[in-house]
């Protein structure tokens, strides 16, 4: 199982793009890389998923260089509520192994 | 479609008493995963079930703990003689069938707050 890196925190404001990036200098040819979102007294929610290139839904853009060792999560124009943790998962389609995630504070 | 069920959202236990936490996944999802969460820390995975079996419990501990799902019924995560670090938020989460093509999305229950007192 590829081990992830992610910084801890990071702070934005309202209206901007925010770009969290996580590193998996040791992934594995059959690992996906999976962005999940937790706020508060919740059960994380599934954002997006990809394997290669990039990835875009309604939520978020998902960006994976050719050497698949890091991955960004692109979240455009975030608003107050997008103020929770997120999380990257690097693994098989099985693997749901979750590390300390990423605090975003969105400021208005 | 219900989401993931957990119950007790809630649940005090004396030490040494027995917590069971229940959880119902999705129609037609077969695997279950089992996590705890301490405040202000990350999810940790505990074990990864699917119908009657036990793929992987390597984060479960040794002892107190264990898990099923049978074919009926919800999974259950039990813990016996509770200590009062088992007090945490214990999440389940569910998965249809893992196909490698598409998105493999699992859905996650509002989660068991188990206090130990």
């Amino acid at each position: 199982l590829a081990k992830t890196t992610q910084p801890i925190s990071m702070d934005s404001y309202e209206g901007q793009e925010v770009n969290i990036t996580c590193s998996h200098n040791n992934i594995a040819t059959n690992d996906y890389i999976t962005w999940y979102q937790q706020f508060p007294s919740q059960g994380p929610r599934f954002i997006i998923q990809g394997y290669k290139t990039k990835v875009t839904n309604e939520v978020a853009s998902l960006f994976i260089p050719a050497d698949r060792k890091s991955s960004t999560l692109s979240l455009p124009r975030v608003s107050l509520s997008d103020t929770a943790v997120y999380y990257c998962l690097v693994g098989d389609k099985n693997d749901m192994r979750f590390g300390a995630g990423t605090r975003l504070t969105v400021k208005p | 479609n219900a989401g993931v069920m957990q119950n007790p959202r809630h649940l005090v236990r004396r030490r040494g008493q027995e917590a069971r936490l229940r959880c119902s996944p999705m129609k037609g999802h077969s695997h279950v995963y089992w996590y705890r969460q301490l405040p202000e820390e990350g999810l940790k995975f505990m074990v990864y079930l699917q119908k009657e079996n036990i793929i992987d419990e390597s984060g479960m501990p040794k002892e107190r703990f264990s898990a099923e799902f049978p074919k009926e019924g919800p999974s259950i995560l039990r813990i016996q003689q509770v200590v009062r670090g088992d007090s945490a938020a214990y999440f389940c989460a569910s998965s249809p069938f893992i196909d490698r093509q598409g998105n493999t999305e699992a859905f996650f229950g509002q989660g068991t707050r188990l206090t130990v007192v």
